[in-house]
């Protein structure tokens, strides 16, 4: 079945720590998104990428990074750097038309320990 | 920028009560708008949508009618079940510019609990 998986569903981490949350899709979609979700906030976009080995800052990208190295796959790093890692993640992929769907990915729960 | 204003929750209601979830929107140029529907635990599903002026998206019973003279988007079902509880989120894809790969701007989600 065509979806997106993301991995793993659930996350500890340690202060201090990298992590990567995976994540990848069989809709040959062109862009793919990660979005954070913090209750009571609704979703904030954390970084998008609209061609394999191309992507953009969303609206809180600081402490994370992402690589687009096959069309596939966009996976999100997860920095020492984020001073609030703690959220549910969750990633998204659409393919190149102003009015169609984004997709989303059943999540990843992160929790920093 | 883009925004976008749900109505505040948590919204409770009795099985078979009808529904209105109010959403307004801010953006340039002629956005596409969507609700999606995220049941606890899991990610987001999307309910339904409308691409252009007076559009009326429809799913499950669920209505919204894309309107640009208020710059709204409303959901309603005329009877809710005990199955339509989860979290309501309004978003808008901004067309602003010539952007083909719009980005998603989310409300704040409404929960709503329907009671047997």
């Amino acid at each position: 079945d065509g979806g997106i998986t993301q991995s793993p569903k659930y996350l500890f981490r340690k202060e201090g720590q990298n992590v990567t949350l995976s994540c990848e899709q069989n809709l040959n979609h062109d862009a793919m998104y990660w979005y954070r979700q913090d209750p009571g906030q609704g979703l904030r976009l954390i970084y998008y990428s609209q061609i394999v080995n191309d992507f953009q800052k969303g609206d809180i990208a600081e402490g994370y990074s992402v690589s687009r190295e096959k069309k596939e796959s966009f996976p999100l790093t997860v920095t020492s750097a984020q001073k609030n890692p703690t959220a549910f993640y969750l990633c998204a992929s659409s393919p190149p038309n102003s009015g169609n769907t984004i997709y989303f990915g059943e999540g990843s729960w992160l929790t920093v320990v | 920028g883009n925004s976008v204003t749900q109505m505040e929750g948590p919204v409770t209601l009795s099985e078979e009560a009808f529904l209105t979830i109010n959403c307004t929107y801010t953006a340039t140029g002629y956005p596409s708008l969507f609700w999606y529907v995220q049941y606890p635990g899991e990610g987001l599903q999307l309910l339904l949508k409308a691409t252009k002026a007076d559009d009326k998206g429809s799913n499950k019973g669920f209505e919204a009618t894309y309107r640009k003279e208020t710059t709204s988007f409303h959901l309603e079902k005329g009877s809710v079940q005990v199955s339509d509880s989860a979290v309501y989120f309004c978003a808008l894809k901004g067309n602003a510019g010539g952007t083909s790969y719009g980005k998603l701007t989310f409300g704040q989600g409404t929960i709503l609990t329907v009671h047997p």
